[in-house]
């Protein structure tokens, strides 16, 4: 069946250094993967989207790697802050008749200042 | 981008009672999606409503416990029937109005059943 994997359930960051969150899949062949934050008490929001015959995106201090060979994404927040702190969601959609996305179960990121 | 309404934010249920929850959406899109949270867990896809037809099931999600209704491009609501605790959780709802793009949720609602 699909799966998704991110690295760890939590991470803790030394504010100021940069941030890698890891997403590894099975058994599926995305065209879009997809991350976003979701804050406690509230739905995920949206961050960055990378396509399947894409390698690097980046968004101000955003960055997010796609190997389809690894089935692996790489989500990297540079110069960290305190206000980065949340839950970082891994997604996976392809262009199907469904159009289903396929969410991780997250990594809980805390920036220590 | 799409701006997304539901309500409930959140309810405390007796077991064996049933909550509708409400989605808006601020414009026209084809599928809405309905996923549960459960506490350290991903989101997980109940159902997706399509106006106008039934809604599409996922595996271990049934009609008849989570009913779910589709009047027209912008609404939906999806109902949590005959509840028991561990139904307790949090509903969102969704919509990706471009395929394949980023979706756009609901704050959710933080059901517990007591």
């Amino acid at each position: 069946s699909q799966k998704i994997e991110q690295n760890s359930e939590a991470l803790n960051i030394q504010e100021g250094k940069t941030a890698t969150l890891t997403c590894n899949y099975t058994n599926y062949s995305p065209a879009y993967l997809q991350w976003y934050r979701q804050d406690p008490g509230r739905g995920p929001v949206f961050l960055l989207l990378i396509r399947e015959n894409e390698k690097e995106k980046r968004k101000e201090r955003l960055k997010v790697t796609f190997d389809t060979t690894l089935k692996q994404s790489l989500f990297h927040i540079t110069a960290s802050q305190p206000a980065d702190s949340a839950t970082y969601l891994c997604a996976l959609a392809r262009m199907n008749r469904d159009d289903k996305i396929i969410f991780g179960k997250g990594t809980r990121l805390h920036i220590l200042p | 981008s799409a701006v997304i309404s539901q309500k409930p934010s959140r309810d405390i249920c007796q077991r064996g009672t049933s909550l509708t929850i409400q989605c808006q959406v601020d414009s026209q899109v084809t599928m809405m999606f309905w996923y549960r949270q459960q506490p350290g867990q991903s989101l997980t896809l109940i159902a997706t409503a399509n106006q106008g037809s039934e809604a599409t099931y996922e595996s271990g999600f049934v009609i008849d416990k989570f009913p779910i209704s589709r009047p027209n491009l912008t609404f939906s609501t999806l109902t949590v029937s005959n509840m028991s605790p561990e139904d307790s959780s949090i509903y969102l709802c969704s919509v990706a109005p471009l395929s394949g793009a980023e979706a756009f949720f609901g704050q959710g609602t933080r059901l517990t059943v007591v």
